[in-house]
């Protein structure tokens, strides 16, 4: 149980394009949805904390125009990075919670390679 | 805000010998400590997690302590195995939202065999 799934996997786009990624809690019902920015080999750094039905609330530094965040439903949250330039590749990460009966924790999505040529 | 400090960035032992990893935070109100273990590509995932009203949790050959007095937490893993090779990373979080961690910069364990 807890399984959270994210999509697409890996993504390409050209310069200046935008991109959606989904996060999609399968089996439960995630009131609130974290997305997380990983460059290669350094830490996850939080982006912006995603309430169903209400707006995101994004971390100092995070262009909220430029990483357009919905959570439309208790099982669905979607970022859009728009106008996508070479310096916006890495890798994306939600996490979905809280988790039912009773688990600690946040569940993380399987990420989203993002590469803009 | 809360800040997390890991060390060391990088650790190479000989499989079975024990791993030692360790976070210091800065805020006195988290209360939730949970340990992520990423291999390369993957998501993190979670290995082991310990509230502040607990000093030591263990599962097997993983345990976590936590000293809330001197704000810093560890990672041990016991007769480690070549499959225990990843980037582990620690995380810090305040009350029930737990997923709104803040990191450390990760750990990259080689596990030698």
């Amino acid at each position: 149980g807890a399984v959270v799934s994210q999509h697409p996997s890996r993504v390409i786009c050209k310069s200046g394009t935008s991109v959606k990624i989904e996060c999609r809690s399968l089996d439960f019902q995630a009131t609130t949805m974290f997305w997380y920015r990983q460059f290669p080999k350094q830490s996850l750094m939080l982006m912006a904390t995603s309430n169903e039905g209400s707006k995101a609330t994004y971390e100092q530094g995070v262009e909220k125009d430029k990483f357009l965040i919905n959570h439309a439903s208790l099982t669905l949250s979607t970022l859009t990075v728009t106008s996508a330039h070479p310096e916006d590749s890495s890798f994306y990460i939600c996490s979905a919670g809280p988790l039912p009966r009773g688990l600690d924790g946040y569940t993380f999505g399987s990420g989203t390679r993002l590469t803009v040529v | 805000g809360e800040n997390v400090e890991q060390h060391p960035s990088t650790l190479s032992v000989q499989e079975g010998d024990s791993a030692v990893i360790k976070c210091t935070y800065s805020d006195s109100a988290s209360n939730y400590f949970p340990w992520y273990k990423q291999e390369l590509g993957k998501r993190p995932q979670l290995i082991i997690d310990i509230r502040s009203n607990v000093g030591e949790k263990k599962d097997q050959r993983i345990a976590v302590t936590l000293n809330k007095t001197a704000k810093h937490f560890s990672l041990h893993i016991t007769e480690t195995q070549p499959e225990d090779s990843a980037v582990y990373f620690c995380a810090a979080s305040i009350g029930t939202n737990a997923g709104k961690s803040t990191f450390g910069d990760g750990t990259t364990l080689t596990v030698k065999p």
